[in-house]
Formats: structure tokens, sequence, C-alpha cells
């Protein structure tokens, strides 16, 4: 059974820092590219970033550009979403997914964990 | 990376069929066939019910249904059913490598 499991969120003052790990198990964790989805309270999914299944390529939301980091570990099955200058407008649930094999989508989702930027 | 849009809001009785809008451009939804669908129950995860446009995952009941014109697609629930109210979310790979959701649609059944 696939299982997503982020954690690390919490309460950050503008302009701090976090990094929200996300552990992976029930497939081969390297052959995926991964995602992460935010969910500010009360409003609808923003796409954040992916990487590449080899890490060798990652992708971001503008809105995130320059500020936060993807990066897996295929050795510890985790991908990670390291946030820089956070904001209040960063204050969401953060979902780590996998994107289906060959595909353009993302077929399991984590549960979330909910980062709250607040001074 | 503009959301794409989708009305806020369609309802419909039990039994009847009710489709959702998504309108993006033609460097998203309308450059590829690459238009996926979630739905989310309040206080959980998404869940895929359609990947390219139109196809359903095994386990999504048949009376979901996807299809595209142009830069616009569209998610059909037919059969309409107390378990189908929740919030659905279109979302498109676009030509910039990126990612983008729709604006999410409340499915109310009355």
């Amino acid at each position: 059974e696939v299982q997503l499991v982020e954690s690390g969120g919490g309460l950050v003052q503008p302009g701090g820092s976090l990094r929200l790990p996300c552990a992976a198990s029930g497939f081969t964790f390297s052959s995926y590219w991964m995602h992460w989805v935010r969910q500010a309270p009360g409003k609808g999914l923003v796409w954040v970033s992916r990487i590449k299944y080899d890490g060798t390529t990652t992708n971001y939301a503008d809105s995130v550009k320059g500020r936060f980091t993807i990066s897996r570990d295929s050795a510890k099955n985790t991908v990670y979403l390291e946030m820089n200058s956070l904001r209040a407008e960063d204050t969401a649930v953060y979902y780590c997914a996998r994107g289906a094999m060959g595909f353009y989508y993302l077929d399991n989702w984590g549960q979330g964990t909910l980062v709250t930027v607040s001074s | 990376q503009s959301a794409l849009t989708q009305p806020a809001s369609v309802s419909g009785s039990p039994g009847q069929s009710i489709a959702i809008s998504c309108t993006g451009t033609s460097s998203d939804v309308g450059a590829y066939n690459y238009v996926s669908w979630y739905q989310q129950h309040p206080g959980t995860a998404p869940k895929l019910m359609i990947y390219d446009v139109s196809n359903r995952p095994s386990e999504v009941s048949n009376r979901f249904s996807g299809s595209k014109s142009g830069n616009t697609a569209s998610l059909t629930i037919s059969g309409l059913q107390a378990e189908d109210e929740a919030d659905y979310y279109c979302s498109s790979y676009t030509s910039s490598s990126t990612y983008v959701f729709g604006t999410g649609t409340k499915v109310t059944v009355l």
C-alpha cells in the first residue's frame, strides 16, 4: 500500500524558515516524480513544486520560486520542501503527492501538514 | 500561472446529472490532454477521479466522466448521490513544465 506521511509543520514567524519532510513507503520511491501542493485555510489547491525521480529536475510555482527548494533522499525514501523567507500568505496545509509514472497527474496524496506563518 | 476557472458551486438532486467546467488557456488545458480531476471531502486529502481528460481509475465509479473542447474541460457526474457532495478541482500540466489547479467547485446534493 502506498503511504505518504508529511511532518514538520507548525507555527513560524514571518521571514522564518521551515523544512517539511514527506516519508514514502509501499512503492519504489526512486521511480516516481514527487510533488508538493498546498491549500490555504478555506481556499483551493495550489501546486507548489515537483522533483524528478532521480533528483535532476525541479520545477516551481512562480509564487515560491527563489524561496522554496524541493529535494529528495532515495536512501531515506523521503522528499523535502525547504521553505525560506516565509510570508503570511504561505500559511496552508502542505500535501505531498506522488506523480503517476509516465503520466501527468497525482495518483496518491499524503494527509497534509499545517504550516502557519504568523507573529 | 493563473488558476483555471471553475464555477464556485453546482447543485443537483439525487439521480440527476451535473457538469463542472474548467476553463484555461492555450498554454495549459488547450495545449495537452493532461487534465485531471480531484474530489476532496472536508478535512481529507484530494482523491483522483479522472486523468488524461477522460480516463477513470478502476476504483472510481463510472458515474464520473470527463471531456475537453479547446481550452475548456468538463467533469460530469451522472446519477448524483449524497456521497458525491464534495469539492472538485481540475488540474492541468502547462507549457512551463508546471501544473495548475482550478479554483474549485463545491457540489451540493439537494
